[in-house]
C-alpha cells in the first residue's frame, strides 16, 4: 500500500454534471498531482499542486480544476462532464525535489452516461 | 516536448523464463525514468527509477531496467519470471524536475506469463 487514498472509488453521472474526487496524500509528501487514464491507454498528466498552489498543467480544459489543502489533500473538480471524461482517475503524491518517484492511489473510476 | 515509446502491447513469456519488456524515451535534457506496474482495477505500483549513475537499476519485485543513453532506452527485464508478475507494464520519463514536474508515460505492455 502506497499510504494514498481516493475517493469514492466508483462514481456515476450524467453528462452535464459536474463532479468532486478526493485524493488523500502519503504523509509527509507536499506535492499531489492528477491523471486520467482512459480505457486502454496510459496515464494522461491533468495537473500538480504544490503548496496549495497549480504549478504545471496538461493538455485538459479549464472545466478540470483542483484544490490542494494545507494538510496536502486535494480534490479534483470536473463541471459540464463529456462522455469522454470517463475513465480511471488516479492521484498522486511526491516531495517536490525531482529525484523522487510519485505513488499513486488507486483511482476512481469515473462513468458518465 | 517529452515521450515515451513502449512499442509491444502484450509481451508472452513462459514462466521461469528471462522476460523484457521495451521502452524508448524522447526528452530535451537528461531523463528521468520509470517503470510502474498497474493490477486490474488498482492503481500503478512503482517499480525501479534511473535518475543518475549506473545504467542497470534495480527495482522491486526481481525487476531490473537497463537505461542505454545512445539507444534511448529502459528495458524492463526480470531474469525469471512467475504466473504473478502478469500485468500492466508502464513506461514513464519526466524530464525537467526543477519546474513542474509531470510524468510522461507510454501506452503500457501488457505482460502475460503462462505455466
Amino acid at each position: 500500500e502506497t499510504g494514498v487514498t481516493q475517493s469514492p472509488t466508483h462514481l456515476i453521472k450524467t453528462r452535464g454534471q459536474q463532479v468532486t474526487l478526493r485524493c488523500s496524500s502519503q504523509s509527509g509528501h507536499n506535492t499531489v498531482s492528477w491523471y486520467q487514464q482512459a480505457l486502454g491507454q496510459g496515464p494522461q498528466f491533468i495537473f500538480q499542486y504544490y503548496r496549495e498552489e497549480e504549478n504545471g498543467r496538461g493538455n485538459f480544459p479549464p472545466r478540470f480544476s483542483g484544490l490542494q489543502f494545507p494538510n496536502y489533500s486535494s480534490e479534483l473538480n470536473v463541471n459540464a462532464l463529456e462522455l469522454d471524461d470517463s475513465a480511471l482517475y488516479l492521484c498522486a503524491s511526491s516531495f517536490y525535489t525531482g529525484s523522487t518517484e510519485a505513488f499513486f492511489g488507486q483511482g476512481t473510476r469515473l462513468t458518465v452516461v | 516536448a517529452q515521450s515515451v515509446a513502449q512499442p509491444e502491447d502484450q509481451v508472452n513469456v513462459a514462466e521461469g523464463n528471462p522476460l523484457t519488456v521495451k521502452c524508448t524515451y524522447s526528452v530535451s535534457g537528461n531523463p528521468y525514468l520509470f517503470w510502474y506496474v498497474q493490477y486490474p482495477n488498482r492503481g500503478l505500483q512503482f517499480l525501479l527509477k534511473y535518475i543518475t549513475g549506473d545504467n542497470l537499476v534495480k527495482g522491486s519485485y526481481g525487476f531490473e531496467a537497463e537505461f542505454n543513453k545512445s539507444q534511448t532506452s529502459f528495458h524492463l527485464k526480470k531474469p525469471s519470471a512467475l504466473v504473478s508478475d502478469s500485468a500492466l507494464y508502464f513506461c514513464a520519463v519526466r524530464d525537467n524536475p526543477g519546474t513542474a514536474s509531470k510524468l510522461t508515460f507510454g501506452t503500457g505492455t501488457r505482460l502475460q506469463v503462462t505455466l
